[in-house]
């Protein structure tokens, strides 16, 4: 059974520091690794989406790599600022009906 | 665009009462899932369909049915609500089962069962 561990449970930073947020899992074979943020009362936004053939995939401040035999993946938040506070889910896919989420990292920017 | 719609976003239903949540795609997406998302336990699949006429079973679906009657909507029924089931309930949507292709989800339902 896939397990998909998020640690920490929580992250409290400054203004503009570079920030690391982790995801394990126990299976390596995936399809793919997505990243979502949560907003307190909202649903799920699709932050980046790596496919189990890559290693990692940019989009402005974020990057997201992935280390298939280790069973990690990390997002990179650069120069974090304080819209950048929500929740980060990670989601393992190993199939189209079987997607295992992390219970995720609540994040909060500090001005 | 409007991507993944639920209605309603918020309800409150007492013990043994029924009702029905909506979700509708408008990017003829293949799959569509419903997910429970509960505190510590991350989100949890109920049921899901890989296409119109057809649904199936997923992780916790005891107490829940659906139906998919159009590809662009999925429902999800409660026949009888139980204090178990309050929950925030996510619709997504897939395009496809290949690798490149990333979940879209509704902005969840609300529900209270006292």
């Amino acid at each position: 059974k896939q397990e998909v561990t998020q640690i920490p449970a929580a992250l409290s930073v400054p203004e503009g520091e570079n920030l690391v947020l982790n995801c394990s899992f126990t299976d390596s074979a995936i399809y793919n690794l997505q990243w979502f943020r949560q907003d307190p009362g909202k649903g799920l936004t699709s932050l980046l989406l790596i496919q189990s053939s890559q290693r990692e995939q940019t989009s402005g401040r974020l990057n997201a790599s992935l280390d298939k035999s280790s069973g990690r993946s990390t997002l990179y938040i650069a120069a974090s600022q304080p819209g950048d506070s929500a929740t980060y889910l990670c989601a393992v896919r190993v199939g189209y009906q079987k997607v295992t989420f992390g219970t995720g990292t609540k994040l909060q920017v500090i001005p | 665009n409007a991507g993944v719609t639920q209605t309603p976003k918020f309800r409150v239903l007492k013990t043994g009462q029924s009702m029905t949540l909506l979700c509708a795609q408008d990017m003829n997406h293949e799959y569509m899932y419903w997910y429970r998302q509960d505190p510590g336990m991350g989100l949890r699949l109920i049921h899901y369909s890989v296409g119109e006429g057809t649904t199936a079973k997923g992780e916790v679906p005891d107490g829940y049915n659906v139906s998919r009657l159009k590809k662009q909507n999925f429902l999800l029924g409660l026949e009888s609500a139980a204090p178990s089931q309050t929950s925030v309930y996510f619709c997504a949507s897939l395009q496809g089962a290949t690798g490149n292709q990333p979940q879209h989800f509704g902005d969840g339902t609300r529900l209270s069962i006292l």
